[in-house]
């Protein structure tokens, strides 16, 4: 079976620096994109990054490109995001996401998320 | 533009048929999925590339798009229905995703 756990998130201050890490399971993780999604307690799903299977591809939402950067490690069956200069806008439970065999934006799996809390 | 546009709330007696739009300019050009999430739980793949449904998903599910609007409809809506939705595209670029801002979908 298909598995995505995250992990990572914690109470930070602003402008402080977090790695979120993916670990993935039941498939072959280098076949396949993989996202980072976020969502604000109470509030809608936002696209955080992808990147690509080999990591050469890789892009950003508008909110956190400069700030946010997203690897993988293909021999480990992870992926990360490393984000600095955060803000309490960035407050948010974040989730690992599979892209779907027909390719994204389709996401067929989906961890249990994160929570990082920006305090201020 | 980026934005993919969703009525907040909607209401469906149960057993009858709702449909849940998803508006955007990036929708003339690609395809959309939607996305349920029930309290406390991940979103779950409902509809990906227009009007495939996901793995599991009943047939009471089913997707459609013209233009700029893509729909999800709901017939026979049942009380475990109940969730909120999302609908997701590619943007204008290409290069990134977006996703609507929900739909509350309440089953009376």
């Amino acid at each position: 079976e298909v598995y995505l756990v995250e992990s990572g998130g914690v109470e930070v201050r602003p402008g402080g620096s977090l790695t979120l890490s993916c670990a993935a399971s039941g498939f072959p993780f280098d076949r396949y994109t993989m996202h980072w999604v976020r969502q604000p307690p109470g509030k809608g799903l936002e696209w955080v990054s992808l990147i690509g299977r080999d990591g050469t591809q890789r892009f950003y939402s508008e909110s956190v490109r400069g700030r946010f950067t997203i690897s993988r490690d293909n021999r480990k069956n992870s992926v990360y995001l490393q984000m600095n200069g955060l803000t309490t806008a960035d407050t948010a439970l974040y989730y690992c996401a599979k892209e779907h065999r027909t390719g994204w934006p389709n996401l067929d799996t989906w961890g249990r998320g994160t929570l990082l809390t920006v305090l201020s | 533009s980026s934005e993919l546009i969703q009525v907040p709330a909607v209401s469906v007696a149960l057993g009858q048929a709702v449909s849940i739009t998803c508006q955007g300019d990036s929708l003339r050009s690609y395809d959309t999925s939607w996305y349920q999430q029930k309290p406390g739980q991940a979103p779950t793949l409902v509809i990906y590339n227009r009007n495939n449904r996901a793995s599991g998903i009943p047939d009471r599910f089913s997707g459609s798009s013209s233009g700029n609007t893509a729909s999800l409809a709901i017939t026979g809506a049942q009380a475990e229905d109940e969730a909120d939705y999302y609908c997701n595209s590619r943007d204008s670029s290409g290069y990134r995703v977006v996703f609507g801002g929900g739909t509350k979908l309440t089953v009376l």
